[in-house]
C-alpha cells in the first residue's frame, strides 16, 4: 500500500539551529502534501499545505519565514524550522494522498520529534 | 470551518467492548477516519469509511456512521491492553487535496 516516509524521526539540537525534516512518498507521486504539528497531549494542527512546483499555503498564525516548505519534486517535501527555539519543540507529521479522486485515504509519516534545548 | 469533536477519555476492562464517539460538522465530508496513536509514535490508520456507507467492519473494529446526525463511532470488540492509546477521529473530502480535520483525540485506557 501507499507509504509515506519521514526523516529524521528524532532531532535534538541547540537553540538557534535550523532543522530540516523530509517527507517522501515512497510508491506514489504526491502533488500535495500536508504538514501538521502536535504538541503534547493535543491533537494535530495543520501548519501548511505543500504544493509541488508552487508556494506552500500556510495556516493562520504559522510564520512562513520560520517554517520554510519546499516541494521540489512529486515525491519529496521538506520542512525547515529556521533558527529554532525551545517553543518550536513539538511533534511534526506529514501526510500525502495518492493521486486520483476518492480512491485512497491520506497516509501519514511516522512523525519527527523535535527537541530544542 | 470544519469541526470534529470527541470525548477525551474512556476506561474499559480487558475483554469488554469499547465505543469511541465522534461528531463532525462539515456536510461535504466524504471520508471519515479513525487513527490510533500510541505514546511517542506516529498515527496508525485503523479504518475509514465513505460517507455513503452506514457501517464498516474489520475484524474487531466496527465503524458506524449516522450521516443525518453527523455522528461516527468506533467499536472495538474484546478490548485488549494493547489497545490502550489515543484514538483520533478525522474527516476529509473526496479529492484528498484538503488536509484532514482532526478531533481532539480520545484516550482509551484498558484495565486488566
Amino acid at each position: 500500500g501507499a507509504v509515506v516516509s519521514q526523516h529524521p524521526s528524532w532531532v535534538i539540537c541547540k537553540s538557534g539551529t535550523s532543522v530540516k525534516i523530509e517527507c517522501r512518498s515512497l510508491d506514489f507521486q504526491a502533488t500535495t502534501m500536508f504538514w501538521y504539528r502536535q504538541f503534547p497531549k493535543q491533537s494535530l494542527m495543520l501548519m501548511a499545505t505543500s504544493n509541488e512546483g508552487s508556494k506552500a499555503t500556510y495556516e493562520q498564525g504559522v510564520e512562513k519565514d520560520k517554517f520554510l516548505i519546499n516541494h521540489a519534486s512529486l515525491t519529496l517535501s521538506t520542512l525547515t524550522v529556521t533558527s529554532a527555539h525551545p517553543e518550536d519543540s513539538s511533534f511534526y507529521i506529514c501526510s500525502a494522498s495518492p493521486p486520483g479522486q476518492g480512491s485512497q485515504p491520506q497516509h501519514f509519516g511516522d512523525g519527527t520529534r523535535l527537541s530544542i534545548l | 470551518g470544519e469541526d470534529v469533536e470527541q470525548s477525551l477519555f474512556l476506561s474499559v476492562r480487558e475483554g469488554d467492548s469499547s465505543v469511541i464517539n465522534c461528531t463532525y460538522t462539515d456536510s461535504s465530508s466524504t471520508y471519515l477516519y479513525w487513527y490510533k496513536q500510541e505514546p511517542g509514535a506516529g498515527l496508525q490508520l485503523l479504518t475509514y469509511i465513505f460517507s455513503n456507507m452506514d457501517m464498516k467492519q474489520d475484524q474487531r473494529l466496527t465503524v458506524l456512521l449516522n450521516k443525518k446526525d453527523k455522528h461516527l463511532s468506533l467499536r472495538i470488540a474484546d478490548t485488549q491492553t494493547g489497545d490502550s492509546a489515543i484514538y483520533f477521529c478525522a474527516e476529509g473530502d473526496y479529492t484528498g487535496r484538503r488536509a484532514l480535520t482532526f478531533g481532539s483525540g480520545t484516550r482509551l485506557q484498558v484495565q486488566p
